[in-house]
């Protein structure tokens, strides 16, 4: 069965210290993979993706994700977290027709 | 970028009636709308995919006869809840996506909170 999934439920970090939301997928073929962030009692907000190309995606607000097939993962991070960035984050995969939603993370970046 | 509506934003009715979500993209034509549906603290779930002119498509264990999905124009798709009942309320988010080669990734609305009393 096809699937993603974000082990953590949530990750606290500190401001300008970097941060990673991880994520795993399990998609046959060649995955589409997606970061989505949402913010309370609002809809997602698409911050990147990955279909070919090189491993290494940048997205919006200077968030980047490295596809890592070996490992199946494609795990989100940002050099310097801001506390504007504390929200939830979704990983998302599969293919054209189908997208297969992890969990969720929740994001606390503290001043 | 692309934008897609929702509407209403929030709606509240009595159990046993019916309510119809509109999903809208703005400035792009979406040859496919997805419908999701999101519990507090949980994942999106999707419920079903529609193409525009033909049937949707509904994922295992959703009811078709309680959620219509119409999607009549590459613009406008819409979810009407049936004989709503408080376990329908929730979190209904739709995406929109244009045409194969025109950006894969699916593009969503705010979402419409559903409650049912």
């Amino acid at each position: 069965a096809q699937s993603v999934a974000q082990p953590e439920d949530q990750v606290n970090v500190a401001e300008g210290n970097p941060l990673t939301v991880k994520c795993t997928y399990s998609v046959s073929g060649n995955p589409y993979l997606f970061w989505y962030v949402q913010y309370p009692n609002r809809g997602l907000q698409f911050l990147l993706k990955y279909i070919t190309g090189d491993n290494l995606v940048k997205g919006s607000y200077g968030f980047e994700a490295e596809f890592n097939k070996s490992q199946t993962s494609f795990h989100l991070k940002k050099p310097s977290a801001l506390v504007s960035d504390s929200a939830l984050y979704f990983c998302a995969g599969g293919n054209f027709n189908k997208f297969y939603f992890g969990s969720g993370t929740k994001l606390n970046v503290k001043p | 970028g692309a934008v897609v509506s929702q509407h209403p934003s929030r709606v509240i009715c009595k159990s046993g009636t019916s309510v119809k979500i509109e999903c809208r993209s703005l400035d792009f034509q979406a040859t496919t709308m997805f419908w999701y549906r999101q519990f507090p603290k949980q994942s999106l779930m999707l419920m079903a995919t529609s193409n525009e002119g033909s049937k949707a498509t509904y994922e295992q264990g959703v009811e078709k006869d309680k959620f219509l999905i119409n999607h009549a124009s590459l613009t406008l798709s819409t979810l009407t809840v049936t004989s709503a009942h408080p376990e329908d309320s929730s979190f209904y988010i739709c995406s929109a996506r244009g045409l194969a080669g025109a950006g894969d990734e699916q593009f969503f609305g705010p979402g419409t909170r559903l409650t049912v009393l």
